[in-house]
């Protein structure tokens, strides 16, 4: 069964203080891993997808990177306008047919930023 | 460019009562999803289709029904409402040939009283 754990639940910044929001996961094979931002009573919106062990991606303050286990979403000195759940989701490679097109969501990560 | 479009936004419902919640997307995808979110339980999979007339179970899918008649929309049927099944609904498309995963709609606040 394909997990994917997010670290911390909850993290509170100041502004201008960076830091790292980790996503670990567990699937036979990976297809994709996608974070998401969600901002509160608002649907998920797309940030980044990763393929492959040692991809890098950037938007902005945002710098999303992946290897074998996990990934990890970077915020350089981050805004108030940051602050959001920032959520990870897996696709697996799976079995030929439908199951290969579901997402796998983690619980999220809530980061606020303080100005 | 609509997107994904979910009624309605907000709904309370009675015990018992019945009650469709409608998701259209205008993006021409193949697979459509219904996830409900609960505080600090992240999405879960309800149902899904790989297109029209196909769909299959998720990992909570007790207590609704789905049916997919078109490409564009995919409605999910409450019957029989408990208040277990209060949350926020949301449903998504995709059609995995771009690399964006899934556009998700802006979701259905769903009380169960």
């Amino acid at each position: 069964e394909d997990q994917v754990t997010q670290s911390p639940e909850a993290l509170r910044l100041q502004e201008g203080e960076s830091s790292s929001l980790n996503c670990s996961y567990t699937v036979s094979g990976l297809r994709g891993l996608f974070w998401y931002r969600q901002d509160p009573g608002k649907g998920p919106e797309f940030l980044f997808t990763l393929y492959s062990a040692g991809e890098e991606k950037e938007k902005e303050r945002l710098k999303a990177t992946l290897t074998k286990k996990e990934s990890f979403l970077h915020i350089t000195a981050p805004k108030p306008e940051d602050s959001a759940t920032y959520l990870c989701a897996v696709q697996a490679t799976g079995d030929s047919g439908g199951s290969n097109y579901k997402l796998t969501f983690g619980k999220g990560t809530l980061l606020t930023v303080n100005p | 460019n609509a997107g994904v479009t979910q009624t309605p936004k907000f709904r309370i419902l009675k015990i018992g009562q019945s009650m469709t919640l409608q998701c259209a997307q205008d993006m021409n995808h193949n697979y459509m999803y219904w996830y409900r979110q609960d505080p600090g339980m992240g999405l879960k999979l309800i149902y899904y289709s790989v297109g029209a007339g196909i769909t299959d179970k998720g990992e909570v899918p007790n207590g609704y029904n789905v049916s997919r008649s078109t490409t564009e929309d995919f409605p999910l049927r409450l019957e029989l409402a408990a208040p277990s099944q209060t949350s926020v609904y949301f449903c998504a498309s995709t059609d995995f040939l771009v690399p964006y995963g899934y556009t998700f709609g802006s979701g259905t606040r769903l009380t169960v009283v």
